[in-house]
């Protein structure tokens, strides 16, 4: 069974640094991509970014709202995947969902963990 | 403001069809498949729907999903109270709003 565990969450003040992780189990974790979606309070999902499996580089990609100051890595030996926060913002506030990207053919993220919560606040 | 349209809301009694659109642009829709993602009270999200209209195992066969051009539509057929939920549309963006897009949710409501 496919599984995937966020931790690392909590309430952390503006301007500081916090890394998440993903523990996957139950598939080859090092065979796929592997994505980060937030959902702040009350709103939708925004994607955060990705890591490319090594077969196709190990490359990161991520959305314009956080590149810069958040750096997403893998460790293929542990099946983890982690998010460094860095510079942390009240609008990085939200439940971060680590997702795994299915790319046999068309992309999509085909299992979801079950988040954790980021609080940014002073 | 999300890059795929949908709209905030929808609702039908139990039995009913109802529809939620996605709309979006030729470098997202128009060039790439549409995901469907439902999101349970309290929940993370779930693959719905994939490649447009494909179904993983263990979705009923009532959720349906179609693309034409630059929108796409999912279908809930013979709706009962479990399908309450935020229902969300993704895909892929060619342009530098990318790579992965999503719509801002429709929330459906049984009545």
């Amino acid at each position: 069974e496919v599984q995937l565990v966020e931790s690392g969450g909590g309430l952390v003040q503006p301007g500081r640094s916090l890394r998440l992780s993903c523990t996957a189990s139950g598939f080859t974790f090092g065979d796929y991509a592997m994505s980060w979606v937030r959902q702040a309070p009350g709103k939708g999902l925004e994607w955060v970014g990705f890591i490319r499996s090594k077969a196709y580089g190990g490359t990161t990609e991520y959305a314009a709202s956080v590149k810069g100051r958040f750096t997403i890595s893998r460790d293929d030996s542990k099946s983890i995947a982690y998010l460094q926060m860095n510079s942390l913002k009240t609008e990085d506030t939200a439940v971060y969902y680590c997702t795994r990207e299915d790319c046999g053919g068309d992309c999509y993220f085909d299992y979801w963990g079950q988040g954790t919560l980021v609080t940014v606040s002073s | 403001q999300s890059v795929l349209t949908q709209p905030p809301s929808a609702s039908g009694t139990p039995g009913q069809r109802v529809t939620i659109s996605c709309s979006g642009s030729s470098s997202n829709i128009g060039s790439n498949t549409v995901n469907w993602y439902q999101q349970l009270p309290g929940t993370a999200p779930k693959l719905l729907i994939y490649s447009n209209n494909q179904r993983p195992s263990g979705v009923p066969d009532r959720f349906s999903g179609s693309k034409s051009g630059t929108s796409a539509s999912l279908a809930i057929s013979g709706l009962q109270s479990e399908d309450e939920a935020d229902y969300y549309c993704a895909a892929w963006d060619d342009s530098l709003n990318g790579p992965w897009v999503f719509g801002g949710g429709t929330k459906l409501t049984v009545l």
